[in-house]
């Protein structure tokens, strides 16, 4: 029973590169998004899917990029790391439920960039 | 979705009851109150979640004013391992993205 599976788990980059987080979802959840955490902050959204092949931007997209080819899948792209985008991500999902939408998270991806 | 407001921090000690008060006096009629925690920067994990009864499970629960306009979160015999920030949500059902507040440091005591 895996649930959100976020990969890598840790990453450092040098500014300007660029690279993928990937995050999977065994429960057949239609929703999916991605959250950033910067230290002592709440998490913030931003980019989000309702459906393969739908997505929407968050509060806060600027330097991200996401498909949803798959229901499972909802890789995040950075296009040109900076160093404002070091942070942890978590990607989460939900499912349409009969009271409420619970969203489960994964277990969090650690970047730095430098 | 509706703002939430709740205490910056609070202490519980071991073996006590915490609550936790969440005020969200602008909540709409179909959203629902739903509380997450997050330990040491993991994912934060689904505690429970109400539209106007008053829930319970094995983690918490969860007691919602008459009105809505205010919820509170019931740890029943708080351990240490409950030390977390505590997120107070309001959301409609389903697809609706969650908007997470700077939460409740809830620091159990031995």
């Amino acid at each position: 029973n895996a649930g959100v599976t976020q990969t890598p788990k840790f990453q450092v980059l040098k500014t300007g590169q660029s690279m993928t987080l990937q995050c999977a979802q065994d429960m057949n959840h239609e929703y999916m998004s991605w959250y950033r955490q910067d230290p002592g902050m709440g998490l913030r959204l931003i980019h989000y899917s309702v459906g393969a092949g739908i997505t929407d931007q968050g509060e806060v997209p600027n330097g991200y990029n996401v498909s949803r080819s798959t229901t499972e899948d909802f890789p995040l792209r950075l296009l040109s790391a900076a160093p404002s985008q070091t942070s942890v991500y978590f990607c989460a999902s939900s499912g349409q439920e009969s009271s409420g939408n619970t969203i489960y998270f994964g277990e969090g991806s650690w970047l730095t960039v430098v | 979705d509706a703002k939430t407001t709740q205490p910056t921090s609070m202490d519980c000690a071991e073996g006590r009851a915490a609550n936790l008060p969440c005020n969200h006096s602008t909540i709409s009629g179909n959203e629902y109150v739903y509380w997450y925690r997050q330990i040491h920067s993991q994912g934060p994990q689904y505690i429970i979640h109400g539209l106007k009864n008053n829930e319970t499970n094995e983690m918490a629960s969860l007691i919602i004013t008459e009105d809505r306009k205010s919820s509170t979160l019931i740890l029943p015999h708080a351990t240490l391992r409950d030390t977390a920030v505590y997120y107070c949500i309001v959301s409609a059902n389903y697809g609706q993205n969650f908007v997470f507040g700077p939460g409740t440091r809830l620091s159990v005591l031995p």
